[in-house]
């Protein structure tokens, strides 16, 4: 059964710092993985998609990587704001099952 | 495009009650899906379909059931309510593997079962 996990489960920074969230994953026979953004209250919202055959996705200051050998994937948020405040969830997919980490909540101080 | 649209919002149940929970899309996809999300987690696979009429089990199915006999609409049916089916519902929707795999969601639901 696959297991995600998510590597820290809070973080805290102030405004204008990059940072790298991580995920990981057991079964490495993936379809691909997808990065999302929670809000309180809130649905998700898409971030960034990797197919298992590519190494990274890049939209704005996010930059998604997969290295799917080793089951990991990270998501690097460049130059960071207040806005980016929220919670990052990544889920891969193994063929129509989709399994979710638990996230990643994101702190960015003004 | 409304997108992903999930009624009720928020909604309160006694133990042993029943109730549907609604989906519906409008970006013609083939695929859709029932999460559940409890406090702090992630999102877990209840059940999914992969075109009207199909449906399949997805990591936690029991005391839920599905029907797709539309390609729009998707609910999920709650029997005999219970305590532990207190938790936060989404519905998603994507096109098939190799047509463009993005999920959309909706905005959940809230059920509380006292």
């Amino acid at each position: 059964k696959q297991e995600v996990t998510q590597i820290p489960a809070a973080l805290s920074v102030p405004e204008g710092e990059n940072l790298v969230l991580n995920c990981s994953f057991t079964d490495s026979a993936i379809y691909n993985l997808q990065w999302f953004r929670q809000d309180p209250g809130k649905g998700l919202t898409s971030l960034l998609l990797i197919q298992s055959s590519q190494r990274e996705q890049t939209s704005g200051r996010l930059n998604a990587s997969l290295d799917k050998s080793s089951g990991r994937s990270t998501l690097y948020i460049a130059a960071s704001q207040p806005g980016d405040s929220a919670t990052y969830l990544c889920a891969v997919n193994n063929f129509n099952k989709f399994y979710f980490g638990s996230g990643t909540k994101l702190n960015v101080k003004p | 495009n409304a997108g992903v649209t999930q009624t009720p919002k928020f909604r309160i149940l006694k133990i042993g009650q029943s109730m549907t929970l609604q989906c519906t899309q409008d970006m013609n996809h083939n695929y859709m899906y029932w999460y559940r999300q409890d406090p702090g987690m992630g999102l877990k696979l209840i059940y999914y379909s992969v075109g009207a009429g199909i449906t399949d089990k997805g990591e936690v199915p029991n005391g839920y059931n599905v029907s797709r006999s539309t390609t729009e609409d998707f609910p999920l049916r709650l029997e005999l309510a219970a305590p532990s089916q207190t938790s936060v519902y989404f519905c998603a929707s994507s096109y098939p593997p190799g047509s463009g795999d993005e999920q959309f969601f909706g905005p959940g639901t809230r059920l509380t079962v006292l």
